[in-house]
């Protein structure tokens, strides 16, 4: 079965570089998010969205955007990077329907390292 | 506010032995649960799910769990664990009702190891 894609897999950038990481959704997949899992910790919930629309937003930094297209991948772009940004980022995507959202599964995340 | 507490941080059983982890959640109404389990620099996969009715869930590699409202759990048992269970596992809760595009909200997470 198709899994969600996340590109790249792996990702070094320098601080104050930018970075834009991708996000293909399972194929019928309406809903898109985004979490950012620092090490050691647990996956914290950066923003979602629901039709092209942002739907939710949880503790994304300012110097963070993201959006969805029309083909329902979407992106998350980050400026000013910070060596504290470097973490795995998941994607995640859910189904329509009333309990759809809830079905969120995951991408096998992008590794980034700011160095 | 939602939360999820899983109180060991890290747990070490030994192969063919039995496994619960637990999770207890903070949550007015009846929450959305879930168990992801997370390999090593691995994306998180989905265990199993409870929304509603049997409060016995099972899900996939053989786990299974089960929501007691009165205690606010949702504890993670499998009867006979594999060198290959080694892994991170995160309980989750997700609001209920129906909203687009809710977050869930994560644990902090049990690290399980397997001694041979």
């Amino acid at each position: 079965a198709a899994g969600v894609i996340q590109s790249p897999r792996h990702l070094i950038k320098e601080k104050r570089e930018t970075a834009t990481l991708k996000c293909y959704p399972i194929p019928r997949h309406d809903t898109v998010y985004w979490y950012q899992q620092g090490p050691g910790q647990d996956p914290q919930f950066l923003i979602s969205f629901y039709e092209k629309m942002q739907s939710d937003k949880g503790s994304i930094p300012d110097r963070f955007s993201a959006q969805q297209f029309s083909d329902y991948h979407s992106e998350l772009n980050m400026s000013s990077l910070e060596l504290g940004d470097s973490a795995l980022y998941f994607c995640a995507s859910s189904p329509p329907g009333p309990t759809g959202s809830y079905e969120q599964y995951f991408g096998p995340g992008t590794r980034l390292t700011v160095t | 506010a939602q939360s999820v507490t899983q109180p060991d941080i890290h747990i070490t059983v030994s192969e063919g032995a039995s496994l619960e982890l637990r999770c207890n959640y903070s949550y007015g109404a009846t929450p959305y649960l879930f168990w992801y389990v997370q390999s090593p620099g691995q994306g998180l996969q989905l265990l199993l799910k409870y929304f509603s009715g049997d409060t016995l869930v099972q899900g996939i590699k053989g786990f299974e769990a089960e929501f007691k409202r009165s205690q606010s759990s949702f504890n993670l048992r499998k009867p006979s664990v594999h060198w290959s269970d080694a892994a991170e596992y995160f309980c989750a809760v997700g609001p209920s009702g129906y909203s687009s595009a809710s977050k869930i909200i994560f644990g902090s997470g049990t690290r399980l190891s397997i001694r041979p």
